[in-house]
């Protein structure tokens, strides 16, 4: 079945630095999302990519999907506090998703 | 509107025993998930359903069974629990057709001894 990898699995920062996780998945995917997951919350919905090589932008979060669509990233400029948590991916299949281990990313003030 | 609600927030239980997560959504979603989270593992889907009426395994549906009797409750059963069913529980939901953009609960923390 569909497998959907995130690198690192962990990464600290200092307030200011910046920051990306990976996600790279076994199959093409026809889109790709990411979610966030604040300490001691549920995952909320940040995003969908669906074109190749689509670049989309929240604020300091770029979001990029693959030319070949099996891999996207998500990048973070100049971190903040509130920007701890855990980031997933997810690849569609079916009616469902496949998340990936996710990235927890502590930020030092 | 509540969005997605789980009850209970927290539970104990003895291997062995048996309980039922509710898991209710006011916003009249067609599809509904049960994840468990572990750490390091991400979200692993148990069960989910595309209509009332309707279930289907996902990942991981070893000791657990499932309903939906009526569109806006999707209820996750344990019959015998395990200390490997120490786990938090997330419920989700969705427009049909869009998997993509899920709405989750505020989880349910259980552990088994």
């Amino acid at each position: 079945g569909q497998q959907v990898m995130q690198i690192p699995q962990y990464q600290h920062v200092q307030e200011g630095e910046d920051f990306t996780t990976y996600c790279n998945s076994s199959t093409t995917l026809s889109n790709i999302q990411w979610y966030k997951q604040r300490p001691g919350g549920h995952p909320v919905f940040l995003i969908q990519l669906v074109k190749s090589g689509e670049v989309k932008k929240q604020k300091r979060l770029t979001f990029q999907f693959g030319e070949a669509k099996k891999n996207s990233s998500l990048h973070i400029t100049a971190t903040q506090t509130t920007d701890v948590g855990t980031y997933f991916c997810a690849g569609p299949s079916g009616s469902r998703l496949t998340f990936g281990e996710g990235t927890q990313l502590t930020v030092n003030p | 509107n509540a969005g997605v609600t789980q009850t209970p927030k927290f539970r104990v239980l003895k291997t062995g025993q048996s309980m039922t997560l509710l898991c209710a959504q006011d916003m009249n979603h067609e599809y509904m998930y049960w994840y468990r989270q572990d750490p390091g593992m991400g979200l692993r889907l148990i069960h989910y359903s595309v209509g009332e009426g309707t279930t289907a395994k996902g990942e991981v549906p070893d000791g657990y069974n499932v309903s939906r009797l009526k569109k806006q409750n999707f209820l996750l059963g344990l019959e015998s629990a395990a200390p490997s069913q120490t786990s938090v529980y997330f419920c989700a939901s969705s427009y049909v057709g869009r998997p993509d953009k899920q709405y989750f609960g505020p989880g349910t923390r259980l552990t088994v001894t």
